[in-house]
């Protein structure tokens, strides 16, 4: 089984400021995917970025990047230019390719200070 | 294009009654997924269902839980005799065949008293 570790619980950051979320999982699968879900008040989940583990480029969307080591089984989550509407809690979540379960993990919650 | 719609948003149920909880696929989605959240936890998987098929349910309680995707109408997963260690949020996801990314309904929020 796939386990996914978040291990900050909280993170605050200044309006306009950077902000970078850790995730490491474990896993003996060579190709997978990885995902980065927004969950805000609304209780809505989000997707707010997806990386195949073959792509040896990072993924990014807008204000949010990635940086993915595979080795280190790492794939934490940058959000630039934060802003207000980017509180929320951020999941780590992992997929074997040609699977449908995604394993979560527990979270972590980012409030965004004006 | 309306998202995965779930319903109703918020549930509340004396132990040992049923709960009934139901979701609407995305249109064009075949597939359904339920996702159960404690409280300060992240989503656990809990079923797997493709029309009037239970394809994976590996992550159902083996007692009072059950759920069904029927040919017409929204996916219903059903908790019989609720006790308070269900309360959760239970989110249902769908996808095309493929399982491209998963998009999600906003939960159904079940407390149990």
């Amino acid at each position: 089984a796939q386990t996914v570790t978040q291990s900050q619980p909280e993170m605050s950051v200044q309006e306009a400021e950077t902000v970078t979320l850790s995730c490491t999982y474990d896993t003996s699968e060579s190709n997978y995917y990885l995902f980065w879900y927004k969950q805000p008040p609304s209780r809505q989940m989000i997707l707010v970025i997806r990386q195949e583990a073959y792509k040896q480029q990072n993924a990014t969307e807008n204000r949010f990047s990635v940086n993915f080591q595979k080795a280190a089984k790492s794939f934490s989550l940058k959000i630039s230019d934060s802003q207000l509407g980017d509180t929320a809690m951020y999941f780590c979540a992992f997929m074997k390719v040609d699977d449908y379960k995604l394993s979560f993990g527990a979270g972590t919650t980012v409030t965004v200070r004006a | 294009n309306a998202g995965v719609m779930q319903n109703p948003r918020h549930l509340v149920r004396r132990r040992g009654q049923e709960a009934r909880l139901r979701c609407s696929p995305m249109k064009g989605h075949s597939h359904v997924y339920w996702y159960r959240q404690l409280p300060e936890e992240g989503l656990k998987f809990m079923v797997y269902l493709q029309k009037e098929n239970i394809i994976d349910e590996s992550g159902m309680p083996k007692e009072r839980f059950s759920a069904e995707f029927p040919k017409e109408g929204p996916s219903i997963l059903r908790i019989q005799q609720v006790v308070r260690g269900d309360s959760a949020a239970y989110f249902c996801a769908s996808s095309p065949p493929g399982f491209s990314p998963l998009h999600f309904g906003n939960g159904t929020r079940l407390t149990v008293t």
